[in-house]
This record gives structure tokens, sequence and C-alpha cells, in this order.
């Protein structure tokens, strides 16, 4: 069974102060993973699909990584628009995606 | 604008009522979802359709239907077997190609009354 275990939970930054969020996943064979990003009373928003380990891909602020067994979405000099809870999910077969439960990031000005 | 939309924003059910949330889409996608969100609980499946007039359970199936009779539509029901409706829903679609992101409209809260 495919299993996805984001942290942390929750994450408290101050502008301009860079983090990551992490997740870990086993999947018997991954065919993609991944990163959303979901504001309160919406639906989550597609940012990044990795494919393959060693893989990166950045938009903004935002970069995520990914190695066999993890991925990292890291935050460069975040804004308290980055405010946001961000969803990992994994690909590995069929057309269903495992979930995650999420990391509820928030950053004061 | 392509995209998914879903109706209504805010539903509220009565005892031994079943409801019907909406979900279209303009994606030309064939692969459409159902998902129910819990407070710390992450996005759990109801039902999932590859196809027009064919759908699969999900994990939390129990007290749900669904139909698939177009291609843009997959509506929800939620039947009064279903004892612990209060959540968020959402819906997604996607291309049915390994790998192919889902996207997800932005849900119908269920509440009762």
């Amino acid at each position: 069974e495919d299993q996805v275990t984001q942290s942390p939970e929750a994450l408290r930054l101050q502008e301009g102060e860079s983090s990551s969020l992490n997740c870990s996943y086993t999947v018997s064979g991954l065919r993609g993973l991944f990163w959303y990003r979901q504001d309160p009373g919406k639906g989550p928003e597609f940012l990044f699909t990795l494919y393959s380990a060693g893989e990166e891909k950045e938009k903004e602020r935002l970069k995520a990584t990914l190695t066999k067994k993890e991925s990292f979405l890291h935050i460069t000099a975040p804004k308290p628009e980055d405010s946001a809870t961000y969803l990992c999910a994994v690909h590995s077969s069929g057309s269903r995606l495992t979930f995650g439960e999420g990391t509820q990031l928030t950053v004061n000005p | 604008d392509g995209g998914i939309t879903q109706s209504p924003k805010y539903l509220f059910r009565k005892e031994g009522q079943n409801v019907t949330l909406s979900c279209e889409q303009n994606l030309n996608h064939d692969a459409m979802y159902w998902y129910r969100q819990d407070p710390g609980q992450g996005l759990r499946l109801i039902y999932y359709s590859q196809i027009v007039n064919d759908f699969q359970k999900g994990d939390i199936a129990e007290g749900y239907s669904v139909s698939r009779e177009k291609k843009e539509s997959f509506p929800l029901t939620v039947t009064s077997a279903q004892k612990n409706p209060t959540a968020f829903y959402l819906c997604a679609s996607s291309i049915i190609t390994d790998g192919q992101p889902q996207h997800f409209g932005d849900g119908t809260r269920l509440s009762i009354l």
C-alpha cells in the first residue's frame, strides 16, 4: 500500500526566512510525485510534477526536489502570500493518487 | 477559461435526506474523481471514473453514489446511509496518462442541519 508522510504538520516563518517542507513516500513504482498548494476554503492548486530521483522544478520562490524516498519543497525568502497548506501526492498505479496530510505554512510579515 | 466547476459552494443536509453535489469540467479530461477532506486527515478518495458510464469505488465509498453519463459531468450523491457527511468535498479531473496531475475544483462544504 502506498504511503505518504509530510512533515512538519505546521510551520511558522518570518518573512524572508527560508525553509523546507518534507514529503516521505513508500510506493511500489513511482510514476509521478505532485505538489499542490491549498488556500482555506479552496481546492488544491497544482504546482509541480517530479518523475525521477534527481529531478528539480522551480517556480518563483518555490523549488521542488526528488530522491528515491522523499521530496522537498524549498521556500526561499517567503512572503506572507505564500501562507497556505502544501500537499504532496504520489501516483503509482492506475490513475489514483495517494495524498499526504499536508503542511500548513504561515509566513508572518 | 478551462476548469472544474463545483456547486453549490455550501450545502446543508437534513436527517434522512439525500443530497447531490455537482461537478462539471471543460478540460476534455477522461478521468474524474471525488475526494472527501476532513481536518487533519488529508484527501480520501470516494469514487473515480476513467470513462463515461464506468466508475470505481475508492477507499470510502460507503454511503455515496455517483454517475457518469457525460464526459463533462460527475455528480456525487451523499445518501442518508452516510452517517457522518459533514466535510469538504473536492472534485478533480485528469488526463489518463502515467504521471499526469489531477486538477481540482473549489469544493463544496456539506453540513448537517
